[in-house]
């Protein structure tokens, strides 16, 4: 199996753009279809990205992913911060076998 | 617009088992599957297990594999995990969450979440 890596935290001010980044370990992250999920404090997950760049109704357009083979990883980015998207992001993809890994986790902090 | 509605927290001793129910409301489960993710208190995600209830097959992720157990009720539109031999690690809050009909590794709804404490 594979593991995706994210940084522990990020931190940006509001209005400006961050970009958090999921490695796979082994594999190419092409290989299968990388979902965003935004957790914030006390509520579930919801989805922000599903399909490596797919946002589903409702998520605004500042939201948006990406992946790099080259580097095996995923990414997303979220532009013109707002003090609402401060919250936990989880990136998760799947195996051959279609067993699911989540990465670690990212706290966004928007200060 | 389907949601997912679980069962309440739960106080178990270790040793013990914990059956959590997920029901679909507003819609049935039927065609998707119903994944189960817990989460440890400060902790990150961790996926448990799915199952396909029109056909009711489950698979486990390998660290649950002989511990966990994942059925569903078609007639009720519930989907239920078990898991037994409980510890203190155990303690987590646990989500089930649907997998798209087209992208089935896509959870979409979540679950409302039910805690479980593992206690003695």
């Amino acid at each position: 199996n594979f593991m995706l890596t994210q940084p522990h935290s990020v931190s940006e001010s509001p209005g400006k753009t961050v970009t958090i980044s999921c490695t796979r370990s082994s594999g190419s992250i092409a290989s299968n279809y990388v979902q965003w999920y935004q957790q914030r404090p006390g509520s579930s997950p919801t989805t922000v990205i599903y399909e490596d760049n797919q946002r589903p109704s409702g998520v605004p357009d500042r939201f948006s992913g990406s992946i790099d083979s080259s580097s095996s990883s995923a990414s997303l980015t979220i532009s013109g911060l707002k003090t609402e998207d401060e919250a936990d992001y989880y990136c998760q993809s799947y195996d051959s076998s279609n067993h699911v890994v989540f990465g670690g986790g990212t706290k966004l902090t928007v200060l | 617009q389907v949601q997912l509605v679980q069962s309440g927290a739960e106080v178990k001793k270790p040793g013990s088992s914990v059956k959590v129910s997920c029901k679909a409301s507003g819609g049935t489960f039927s065609s998707y599957t119903i994944n189960w993710v817990r989460q440890a208190p400060g902790q990150g995600l961790e996926w448990m297990g799915r199952i396909i209830p029109i056909l009711a097959i489950a698979n486990y992720a390998q660290k649950f594999q002989g511990r966990v157990t994942i059925t569903a009720d078609k007639s009720t539109n519930t989907a239920y995990m078990e898991l037994s031999s409980l510890r203190s690690e155990d303690t987590a809050v646990y989500y089930c969450a649907r997998g798209g009909n087209q992208s089935p590794n896509w959870f979409d709804p979540w679950g409302q979440g039910t805690l479980v404490t593992v206690f003695s």
